[in-house]
C-alpha cells in the first residue's frame, strides 16, 4: 500500500525558516518524480514544487522561487521542503504526492499544516 | 503562472449529471493532453479522479468523465451522488514544466 507521511510543519514567525519531510513506503520512491502542493485556508490547492526522480530537475511556482528548495533522499525514501524567508502568505497546510505521470498526482499525504505569525 | 478558471459552484439533484469547466490557455490546457481532476471532501486529501483529459484511474466510479476542447477541459458527473458533494479541482501541465491547478468548484446535490 502506498503510503506518505508529511511532518515538520508548526508555527513559525514571519522571516523564519521551516523544513518538512515527507516519508514514502509501499513503492519504489526513486522510480518517480515527487511534488509539493499547498492549500491555504479555505482556499483552493497551489502546486509548490516538483522534483525528478535523482534530484536534478527541480521546478517551483514563481512565489516560492529562491526562498523553498525541494529535494530528495532515495536512500531514506524522503522527500524534502526546505522553506526560508516564510511570508504569512506561506500560511497552508503541505501536502507531498507522487507524481505518477505528467499534472497526475496519484497518491497524496495527509497534510502537515504551516503557520506563519508573530 | 495564473490558476486556471473553474465555475465556484455547480448543484444538481440526485440522479442528474454536473459539468464542471477549466478555462486556460495555449500555454497549458491547450497545449498539452495532461489534464487531471482532483476531488476534495472537507478536511481531506485530494484524490485524483481523472488524468490525461479523460482517463480513469483504477476504483474511480465510471459516472466520472473527462475531455477537453481548445483551451477548455470539462469533468462531468452523472447519476449525481450525495458522496459527489465536494470540491473539484483540475490541473494541467504548463510549458514552463510546471503544474497550474484551477480555482476549484464547489459541487452541491440539492
Amino acid at each position: 500500500e502506498v503510503q506518505l507521511v508529511e511532518s515538520g510543519g508548526g508555527l513559525v514567525q514571519p522571516g523564519g525558516s521551516l523544513r518538512l519531510s515527507c516519508a514514502a513506503s509501499g513503492f519504489t520512491f526513486s522510480s518517480y518524480w515527487m511534488s509539493w502542493v499547498r492549500q491555504a485556508p479555505g482556499k483552493g490547492l497551489e502546486w509548490v514544487a516538483n522534483i525528478k526522480q535523482d534530484g536534478s530537475a527541480k521546478y517551483y511556482v514563481d512565489s516560492v522561487k529562491g526562498r523553498f528548495t525541494i529535494s530528495r533522499d532515495n536512500a531514506k525514501n524522503s522527500l524534502y521542503l526546505q522553506m526560508n524567508s516564510l511570508r504569512a502568505e506561506d500560511t497552508a497546510v503541505y501536502y507531498c504526492a507522487r507524481v505518477g505521470g505528467a499534472a497526475r498526482l496519484d497518491y497524496w499525504g495527509q497534510g502537515t499544516l504551516v503557520t506563519v505569525s508573530s | 503562472q495564473s490558476a486556471l478558471t473553474q465555475p465556484a459552484s455547480v448543484s444538481g439533484s440526485p440522479g442528474q449529471s454536473i459539468t464542471i469547466s477549466c478555462t486556460g490557455t495555449s500555454s497549458d490546457v491547450g497545449g498539452y493532453k495532461f489534464v487531471s481532476w482532483y476531488q476534495q471532501h472537507p478536511g481531506k486529501a485530494p484524490k485524483l479522479m481523472i488524468y490525461d483529459v479523460s482517463n480513469r484511474p483504477s476504483g474511480v466510479s465510471n459516472r466520472f468523465s473527462g475531455s477537453k476542447s481548445g483551451n477548455t477541459a470539462s469533468l462531468s458527473i452523472s447519476g449525481l451522488q450525495a458522496e459527489d458533494e465536494a470540491d473539484y479541482y483540475c490541473t494541467s501541465y504548463t510549458s514552463s514544466n510546471t503544474y497550474v491547478f484551477g480555482t476549484g468548484t464547489k459541487v452541491t446535490v440539492l
